[in-house]
């Protein structure tokens, strides 16, 4: 059964500050790795997908890169801004359907 | 492009209970995909509908059922409502074939309280 995990749980950091969150996974046989965000109480919004063939991808500020060998994924945040408070959620896909998620990392970013 | 829709947005029933939640694709998608947040913890997958069939499952029990619509969309029903049962209830649609499910886009949830 595939396990994913985040590290930390939470993190504050000053606005402007670049910051990487970790994502860990116990089963390589992966077929695709996202990062979601969610507001509180909110939905989960996709922000980056990568196919167990990539390395990374990258959209704007964000850079996502997957090592399957090691079983890590790391979510890179550029220049950070308060907007970007949320919680991150990585999901690991086996079936090729159904995500395993992590627990998330709480992000505060302070003006 | 129109996103995916979720109702209601709350709902409060009582234990042993039934309930239908209710979820509209995005436009052209054909997978539908059902998960349950519990507070602190990660959405949990309850299963997946393509072609208006049950396509994979999570571990849970057959209380939980769904049906999706020639129109794609889709009603997730749980009977017999236990206490922790209560959590967001997220459905998820994507473009699929059979096996396969690439980006998959949330709605907003339905927040299930059991009492």
């Amino acid at each position: 059964k595939q396990e994913v995990t985040q590290i930390p749980a939470a993190l504050s950091v000053p606005e402007g500050e670049n910051l990487v969150l970790n994502c860990s996974f116990t089963d390589s046989a992966i077929y695709n790795l996202q990062w979601f965000r969610q507001d509180p109480g909110k939905g989960l919004t996709s922000l980056l997908l990568i196919q167990s063939s990539q390395r990374e991808q990258t959209s704007g500020r964000l850079n996502a890169s997957l090592d399957k060998s090691s079983g890590r994924s790391t979510l890179y945040i550029a220049a950070s801004q308060p907007g970007d408070s949320a919680t991150y959620l990585c999901a690991a896909s086996n079936s090729g359907y159904a995500l395993n998620f992590g627990k998330g990392t709480s992000l505060l970013v302070t003006p | 492009e129109t996103g995916v829709t979720q109702s209601p947005t709350h709902l409060i029933k009582t234990r042993g209970q039934q309930v239908t939640l209710r979820c509209s694709s995005q436009s052209g998608h054909n997978t539908v995909s059902w998960y349950q947040q519990a507070l602190g913890q990660g959405p949990q997958f309850i299963f997946q509908y393509y072609r208006e069939e049950e396509n994979g499952r999570g571990n849970f029990p057959p209380r939980f059922s769904g049906l999706q619509f020639p129109n794609y969309s889709s009603e997730l029903n749980v009977n017999a409502l236990e206490l922790d049962d209560s959590a967001l209830y997220l459905c998820a649609s994507g473009i699929g074939g059979g096996s396969r499910t690439d980006t998959q886009y949330f709605g907003p949830g339905t927040r299930l309280t059991v009492l």
